[in-house]
C-alpha cells in the first residue's frame, strides 16, 4: 500500500517568492501533521489537522505560513514571501487518530536562495 | 511546555557492541513515548514504543522501558550491526499535544 507521499522531494525558490508544498496522507487517516525539520535538529511540529480543521496550528512560526486540507485528505503548506530562514526539510505524517502511530512521508527539501 | 532531551551525537560503535542513548522527559499527564529512527536517505520510522509507566517497547532487537520515577525511556540493543546506522529520534505525545522530538543522535556502526 502507499504510504504518505510528499511532493516535490525539492523546491528551489528565491527570497520573495510564494511556495506549496503537497502531502498525501494514507488513505483513511484522519490525522495529519506538518513538521520542519531543521539540520542536525529533530523535527518541530508546526500544524496538526483532525479531517479538515486544524486541530492545533501553534507551531506555525508567523502569520507567511498556512496550511489547508479542504477535503480532509490533501494537505498543502503554503508559505509566503519565502525568507533563508525557512530553508529545512518540511515533514508531513498521518495517522489513523490521535496518539497513534504516525507515518511519516520522506519530506520535501526546501532551500530559499 | 512538555519537552525531550536525548544525549547528542554522533555515537560511534564497533559492530556487536552494547548501545545505549539516553532520553529524558518532561511533560503534564501521562505521556506515550517513542523512539524513531531514520535511516540515510528515507523517511522517518516508528521503532517503538510504549504508552504507560513500566512499559517495555520493543523492535529489531532494540528495548526501552517507560521509567516513571526518572522520566526515562533509554534506548539500548545488546549487539549492534553496521545495518543499524542511522539517526534515532525520541519523542513523545501528551494529551492532544502532537509529538514532541528530541534533537535526534546519529550512531555509526562499523565493521
Amino acid at each position: 500500500g502507499a504510504g504518505v507521499s510528499q511532493t516535490p522531494s525539492n523546491k528551489v525558490t528565491e527570497k520573495g517568492k510564494y511556495v506549496e508544498l503537497r502531502c498525501d496522507p494514507i488513505s483513511g487517516h484522519t490525522a495529519l501533521y506538518w513538521y520542519r525539520q531543521s539540520l542536525g535538529q529533530g523535527p518541530e511540529f508546526l500544524i496538526y489537522f483532525q479531517g479538515t480543521g486544524a486541530a492545533d496550528d501553534s507551531g506555525l512560526p508567523n502569520d507567511r505560513f498556512f496550511a489547508v486540507r479542504p477535503e480532509g485528505s490533501v494537505s498543502t503548506l503554503k508559505i509566503q514571501r519565502t525568507e533563508r530562514g525557512d530553508s529545512a526539510v518540511y515533514l508531513c505524517a498521518s495517522s489513523l487518530a490521535e496518539r497513534t502511530e504516525a507515518f511519516f512521508g520522506q519530506g520535501t527539501r526546501l532551500t530559499v536562495v | 511546555g512538555d519537552s525531550v532531551t536525548q544525549m547528542e551525537g554522533p555515537v560511534t560503535l564497533s559492530e556487536e557492541a552494547f548501545l545505549t542513548i539516553n532520553c529524558t522527559y518532561t511533560a503534564t499527564g501521562y505521556p506515550s513515548l517513542f523512539w524513531y529512527v531514520q535511516y540515510p536517505g528515507e523517511g522517518l520510522q516508528l521503532l517503538l514504543k510504549a504508552t504507560k509507566a513500566d512499559d517495555k517497547g520493543s523492535n529489531k532487537g532494540f528495548e526501552a522501558t517507560y521509567r516513571k520515577e526518572t522520566t526515562s525511556f533509554h534506548l539500548e540493543k545488546g549487539s549492534v550491526q553496521v545495518s543499524d546506522s542511522a539517526v534515532y529520534f525520541c519523542a513523545l505525545a501528551s494529551g492532544n499535544t502532537p509529538l514532541v522530538f528530541g534533537k535526534g543522535t546519529r550512531l555509526s556502526v562499523i565493521a
